[in-house]
């Protein structure tokens, strides 16, 4: 069956504009979590939906940084006045449930110029 | 603090020769461990997982670990390298009360040599 997929695959933006990026969780799974990929560097936990809530979002760097999924299944990870240290892969990952195995997309590339 | 740490950022081995990949947690409890392995343009795919008992885990790709409580580390082992192993791997740790939480570590860059 399909897998996580993400939108876009890569995006490159002017630094303050803001970014909209999308994940598609394997359907029917009722957890999704989004990481932050530096380069050189281990993803970071961001946020954890559980269904529709964000049921923890403590790895948000900021207020610029906000994620929606209003339907339960697909999820918008937003940026809001983009800065060079955003530039990063945002990867994300659905589950069956919360503590089952995360299963990864192949990850948006941000660039920030 | 939480911290997962592979020492090796690199490491080049010739096709056939055993792997074995470090990795060293810092935790408060025994948490989930789990190794999984990232190839260009793929995503994190997961290699294999330490919940409980056996120490000793099978996982797929004739990769394996062991779970060393009293060194605090998970290293990943395969006897025989394939061209194809060349990736990126990454030990991760999850609390066991919310699993859902990784920490990663940094990585280590497996090239094969023909």
């Amino acid at each position: 069956g399909a897998g996580v997929s993400q939108t876009p695959s890569n995006k490159v933006t002017e630094k303050g504009k803001y970014v909209e990026l999308r994940c598609d969780p394997i359907s029917g799974h009722t957890a999704l979590y989004w990481y932050r990929q530096s380069l050189g560097q281990g993803p970071e936990f961001l946020i954890y939906f559980q269904g529709t809530g964000a049921a923890d979002d403590s790895g948000l760097p900021n207020d610029r940084f906000f994620a929606v999924r209003p339907e339960g299944s697909v999820s918008t990870l937003k940026i809001q006045r983009t800065e060079r240290g955003d530039s990063a892969v945002y990867l994300c990952a659905s589950s069956a449930n919360q503590g089952n195995e995360q299963f990864f997309g192949p990850g948006t590339r941000l660039t920030v110029l | 603090a939480q911290s997962v740490t592979q020492p090796d950022i690199h490491i080049t081995v010739s096709e056939g020769a055993s792997l074995e990949l470090r990795c060293n947690y810092s935790y408060g409890a025994t948490p989930y461990l789990f190794w999984y392995v990232q190839s260009p343009g793929q995503g994190l795919q997961l290699l294999l997982k330490y919940f409980s008992g056996d120490t000793l885990v099978q996982g797929i790709k004739g990769f394996e670990a062991e779970f060393k409580r009293s060194q605090s580390s998970f290293n990943l082992r395969k006897p025989s390298v394939h061209w194809s192993d060349a990736a990126e791997y990454f030990c991760a740790v999850g609390p066991r009360v919310s699993s859902y939480k990784l920490i990663f570590g940094s990585g280590t860059r497996l090239l094969v040599r023909p």
